[in-house]
């Protein structure tokens, strides 16, 4: 069964701090790896992975894909109390097909 | 004007209850989703569609159906609605080609009294 997981599930800190937010994967036909951000609303798209070693960013935001180790890491710099959200880790499967992690809350703090 | 609508928005149904959820799309995508978020669960996939004539159920399809009536429409169907079926549902769009990113509506809380 495809099964991915987030670590933590949640996460308290204050502005300023960086935080790291791991996604691992056990799927049958990996083609990419995505992130999402959800706030009070319908989850929006932050990154898609899809080769190992290459960083992507976005601002204070990057990740990176480990196919190696089966996962990924979501890393925010300085962060501000609007990076308050859920952070959804998902993989693409070759035919379509997202399977989500449960997310991690991270909440941050003035 | 947003690219994936759902309706409606809120539901408080009670149990027994036949519930229809609709989706629309603008974006001209052939791929469409329905999922339940339920806290601490993540996104659940509970059915797809490639196109029209294409329907596949995900990890949670029981107690559900679906109908593809045209590309830019897929309703989700509670036949008859239990309290656990209490969630936000999600629809969500991708394109055939390209990045295969997922684009979502903006959610329908659905209470089960």
């Amino acid at each position: 069964e495809d099964k991915v997981v987030q670590s933590p599930l949640s996460l308290v800190v204050h502005e300023g701090d960086t935080v790291t937010l791991n996604c691992s994967y056990e799927v049958t036909n990996f083609r990419s790896l995505l992130w999402y951000k959800q706030e009070k609303k319908a989850p929006t798209f932050l990154f898609m992975l899809t080769s190992s070693g290459i960083e992507k960013k976005s601002g204070r935001l990057s990740s990176i894909l480990d196919k190696k180790e089966l996962s990924s890491i979501l890393n925010i710099t300085a962060t501000q109390t609007g990076d308050s959200a859920i952070y959804l880790c998902a993989v693409e499967e070759s035919y379509g097909k997202l399977t989500f992690g449960q997310g991690t809350i991270l909440t941050v703090h003035p | 004007d947003a690219d994936v609508t759902q309706t409606p928005r809120n539901r408080i149904t009670k149990t027994g209850k036949r519930i229809m959820l609709e989706c629309s799309q603008t974006k001209g995508h052939d791929r469409m989703y329905w999922y339940r978020q339920d806290p601490g669960l993540g996104l659940r996939l509970i059915y797809y569609s490639f196109d029209v004539k294409d329907i596949n159920k995900g990890e949670i399809s029981d107690g559900y159906s679906v109908s593809r009536q045209a590309q830019a429409k897929f309703s989700l169907s509670l036949e008859s609605a239990i309290p656990n079926q209490t969630a936000l549902y999600f629809c969500a769009t991708s394109d055939l080609t390209g990045t295969h990113e997922q684009f979502f509506g903006p959610g329908t809380r659905l209470t089960v009294l």
